[in-house]
């Protein structure tokens, strides 16, 4: 079946450092693919997703790109700050289906 | 509303008690879903709506779980004589529809902890 998997984390940074987290994915088909964010306290939000290969999703100075050659979607950010601390989770959605398949999550901490 | 609400935001209750948790998604939004993340885990599909119907229930993990949705709109989660295992946040999510690419906005979640 369809899976996601993810670095695990936490992940700690200081400020102004390039952050990476790693996703990949197993699909049948021809998925979407997103990252989403949980803030402390809330609900996850979508942060930026990419529906077919070689497109980039970015958001907020968060880059993915669609990389179908290597199954792979990873989370960029050339320059993090003490608020992008979350747990980023990253997710596939396949067509025709209505389900979506989320990964672990990574806790990112990122010190000031 | 503006988003997804979930309430209670906290629930602590006795092993073999029941308990209901409630999502109130957003108007208009004809997907519901519902989903559990446990401490160190990703999130666990239970259970979508389309409408009032319930086409995929695969993801309840017992028949002591089980989710209605009336009038298109508000949905409750049960959970029957609950045990330990059953503690987790429970988080709830809606969407326009359920096409592939739709957007879910999620709720905060109900933390649930089974003493």
């Amino acid at each position: 079946g369809d899976s996601v998997t993810q670095m695990e984390g936490p992940v700690t940074l200081s400020e102004e450092a390039f952050l990476t987290i790693n996703c990949t994915y197993t699909a049948t088909g021809y998925p979407s693919l997103f990252w989403y964010v949980q803030y402390p306290g809330e609900g996850l939000q979508l942060l930026l997703k990419a529906t077919k290969a070689d497109d980039k999703g970015s958001n907020k100075g968060f880059e993915a790109t669609y990389r179908k050659e290597t199954t792979s979607f990873h989370l960029e950010k050339g320059s993090v700050q003490v608020s992008d601390s979350a747990v980023y989770f990253c997710a596939l959605s396949e067509i025709g289906t209505y389900k979506y398949i989320f990964g672990t999550g990574t806790r990112l901490k990122v010190l000031a | 509303g503006a988003g997804v609400s979930q309430s209670p935001s906290n629930k602590v209750t006795e092993k073999g008690k029941d308990v209901e948790l409630r999502c109130d998604p957003i108007s208009g939004h004809t997907a519901l879903y519902w989903y559990r993340q446990s401490l160190g885990q990703g999130l666990e599909f239970l259970i979508y709506f389309q409408g009032n119907s319930a086409p995929d229930k695969s993801g309840l993990p017992s028949d002591r779980f089980s989710a209605e949705r009336t009038g298109g709109s508000v949905s409750t989660l049960t959970i029957q004589r609950t045990q330990q295992e059953d503690s987790a946040v429970y988080l709830c999510a809606s969407s326009l529809s359920s096409l592939r690419n739709e957007k879910l906005f999620f709720g905060s979640g109900t933390q649930l902890s089974v003493l």
